[in-house]
């Protein structure tokens, strides 16, 4: 079965704090994995993707094949960063399957 | 640019009632995808259309939902005898496909309160 586990609904850390949001997959092929963020009143957009291996926002996620994860994390929390964040798995037929997705709170 | 568009922003119907909403893609993006947002559920995807291929309806919940999408551009989610469990945030987004990108750009939503 296809699917994406956001294990906690809600983080909350103080600013400053590092942050970790989990995400575990399972899929039988070779997964294609996004990080999706919504800010309060605005739309759900990319935050970033594992084929890019990139850093957005000093948010990094690496993809764990034998663990089936792809946590977000980020060493120094800001308040802006306070929002929803999705975790998504792109499969062979062209669908994005989202995990529940989890609020980060981040307190000043 | 102009973005992913959804129309109306908000709707509230009573139970029973039909409602169509609206979707705007990207210019040039040929896949659209709808979803529904629930308080609690995450998103729960809906229905994709790709080019001229034949949509994949797999997730929609039950026969009152369907969809169409005209030209290959604009899409209409259209729920029949609304019912109060429909009440939710929907969803749409395109995607161009092409050179290997599969990031969907998503609209602002529909939100939908059947009393």
């Amino acid at each position: 079965a296809q699917r994406v586990t956001q294990p906690e609904k809600l983080l909350s850390v103080f600013k400053g704090a590092p942050v970790e949001l989990k995400c575990n997959y399972s899929y039988s092929g070779s997964p294609e994995l996004f990080w999706y963020v919504q800010y309060s009143r605005q739309r759900l957009q990319l935050l970033l993707r594992h084929i890019s291996r990139e850093s957005i926002k000093g948010f990094t996620a690496d993809l764990n094949k034998g663990e089936t994860s792809f946590h977000l994390k980020k060493p120094f929390a800001q308040e802006e960063d306070s929002a929803m964040y999705y975790c998504a798995l792109f499969n062979q037929g062209g669908k994005l399957i989202f995990g529940q997705g989890t609020e980060l709170s981040v307190k000043p | 640019g102009a973005g992913v568009s959804q129309s109306p922003s908000n709707k509230v119907t009573e139970k029973g009632k039909d409602v169509e909403l609206r979707c705007d893609p990207i210019s040039g993006h040929t896949a659209l995808y709808w979803y529904r947002q629930s308080l609690g559920q995450g998103l729960e995807f809906l229905i994709y259309f790709q080019g001229n291929s034949a949509p994949d309806k797999s997730g929609l919940p039950s026969d009152r939902f369907s969809a169409e999408r005209t030209g290959g551009s604009v899409s209409t989610l259209t729920i029949q005898r609304t019912q109060q469990e429909d009440s939710a945030v929907y969803l749409c987004a395109s995607s161009p496909v092409s050179g290997g990108s599969n990031e969907q750009f998503f609209g602002p939503g529909t939100r939908l309160t059947v009393l």
